[in-house]
């Protein structure tokens, strides 16, 4: 069974510290994988999405990497900001042009003053 | 600013009431997925669209959920009749291939649905 496995569940950090989120998977085949940021009450919105080739990926203090090889994926937020706190999903896309996604539950992130 | 819009934001009917959501996709968008989303099981594909055409709808529970696409500018959720267990809210999204076959997703703000 397709499955997207994240940790951790919940996150409190301070304020301009840095944090790793982790995501594990079991989809395949696989095509891509993506992270969302999801605000409360809003609906996601993409941060990065990779192929199997693709190692690493940055969008501003966001940085994702993959290693296809023991199926695993991390978010790195550097210095992170107020507006950082968010459910952060781990979405993965089985086969070529597949758009069946598997989601992961998600972790959700405090930043604290 | 292009963006999926989803009707309405909020919902709240009684059990066994039938309950529409609708979606906006982005223009120019031909793919089109609604999701639902709860705390237990998180986001979970329900149906998906292509050119308007259904091409997977095996997440949707048959009996009580349909979902159509009149046309290309909107998509409706239907549930007949609604329960309890229903209560989650409900994310529209569209997008397009890419040349690389990949189709990124962009989401609608969702309806909440509560049936009580």
């Amino acid at each position: 069974k397709n499955q997207v496995e994240q940790s951790p569940q919940s996150l409190i950090i301070l304020e301009g510290k840095n944090c790793t989120l982790q995501c594990n998977y079991t989809v395949s085949p696989f095509s891509n994988l993506r992270w969302y940021k999801q605000d409360t009450g809003r609906g996601p919105v993409s941060l990065t999405i990779m192929t199997f080739s693709e190692n690493t990926k940055s969008n501003g203090r966001y940085t994702a990497t993959l290693d296809a090889d023991t199926k695993q994926s991390s978010l790195h937020i550097t210095a992170s900001q107020l507006s950082d706190s968010a459910s952060y999903i781990c979405v993965v896309s089985g086969g070529f042009g597949n758009e069946k996604l598997t989601f992961g539950t998600g972790t959700r992130l405090t930043i604290i003053p | 600013d292009a963006r999926v819009t989803q009707t309405p934001r909020d919902k709240v009917t009684e059990m066994g009431q039938e309950v529409t959501m609708r979606c906006q996709p982005i223009l120019g968008h031909n793919t089109v997925f609604w999701y639902r989303q709860t705390m237990m099981q998180g986001l979970e594909l329900l149906a998906y669209f292509r050119n308007r055409a259904p091409l997977d709808d095996s997440g949707m529970p048959k009996d009580r959920f349909s979902a159509e696409m009149p046309d290309a500018t909107l998509a409706t959720l239907k549930i007949q009749p609604s329960e309890p267990r229903d209560s989650a809210v409900y994310f529209c999204a569209s997008g397009s291939k890419h040349r690389d076959g990949n189709t990124e997703a962009f989401f609608g703000q969702g309806t909440r649905l509560t049936v009580v």
